[in-house]
């Protein structure tokens, strides 16, 4: 699977849009990528996935560049709820292994 | 529909003793998972299993063993607990690979600690 990078950590004002980035540049063509994130010491959580198209669900968006070489979470209107540690993969899902590296900690202030 | 349910929640051990973490899920999901999480480090992959009666190693099984004799049913098992093995374990199952079917339900987690 490919290596994703990831930065450290981000700053959000509550109500604002999150735009988190993800580099995949060694992704190959039957590779998706999924976004999870983990809040405080629980499970991680599903948030959405892609392949080649942009992709909106209840919880958030995902933009995906043409090349496929990186990707943006966005997350439109973030509350101090989304404060998180998130998390990009991609994978081809074979046998549905995922690796998590250390993700983005999201830190969403009044 | 409870998803992933892991017990126990919480379990001290003394170094050198055993015990079995209880993972099921009531989504006839296929495949299941086993993850620990270090402090502020991200999930690392025990084993893993694509069916009833069938299971692998992942990037960390050195000290765990693990069956899977219904679809339900996942349970990790260490065996001579060492601190290391101190962490948060996390129990995940998914419908199958790629796509949508890979994407992947967790439990709460179990905190252990070794001592």
């Amino acid at each position: 699977d490919a290596k994703t990078t990831q930065p450290t950590s981000m700053d959000c004002a509550e109500g604002r849009a999150a735009n988190l980035p993800c580099n995949h540049s060694t992704i190959s063509g039957n590779e998706y990528v999924y976004w999870y994130r983990q809040i405080h010491s629980q499970g991680p959580q599903y948030i959405i996935h892609g392949l080649k198209n942009n992709e909106t669900n209840e919880m958030a968006s995902l933009i995906i560049t043409e090349d496929r070489k990186s990707s943006t979470l966005i997350l439109p209107h973030a509350t101090l709820r989304d404060t998180a540690v998130y998390y990009c993969i991609v994978s081809s899902g074979t046998a549905s292994k995922l690796t998590f590296g250390t993700g983005t900690r999201l830190q969403v202030t009044l | 529909n409870a998803g992933v349910t892991q017990t126990p929640k919480f379990r001290i051990l003394k170094i050198g003793q055993s015990m079995t973490l209880q993972c099921t899920q009531d989504m006839n999901h296929n495949y299941m998972y086993w993850y620990r999480q270090d402090p502020g480090m991200g999930l690392k992959l025990i084993y893993y299993s694509v069916g009833a009666g069938i299971t692998d190693k992942g990037e960390v099984p050195n000290g765990y063993n693990v069956s899977r004799s219904t679809t339900e049913d996942f349970p990790l098992r260490l065996e001579l607990a060492a601190p290391s093995q101190t962490s948060v374990y996390f129990c995940a199952s998914s419908w199958g690979p790629g796509g949508p079917g890979a994407i992947q339900y967790f439990g709460a987690g179990t905190r252990l600690s070794v001592l």
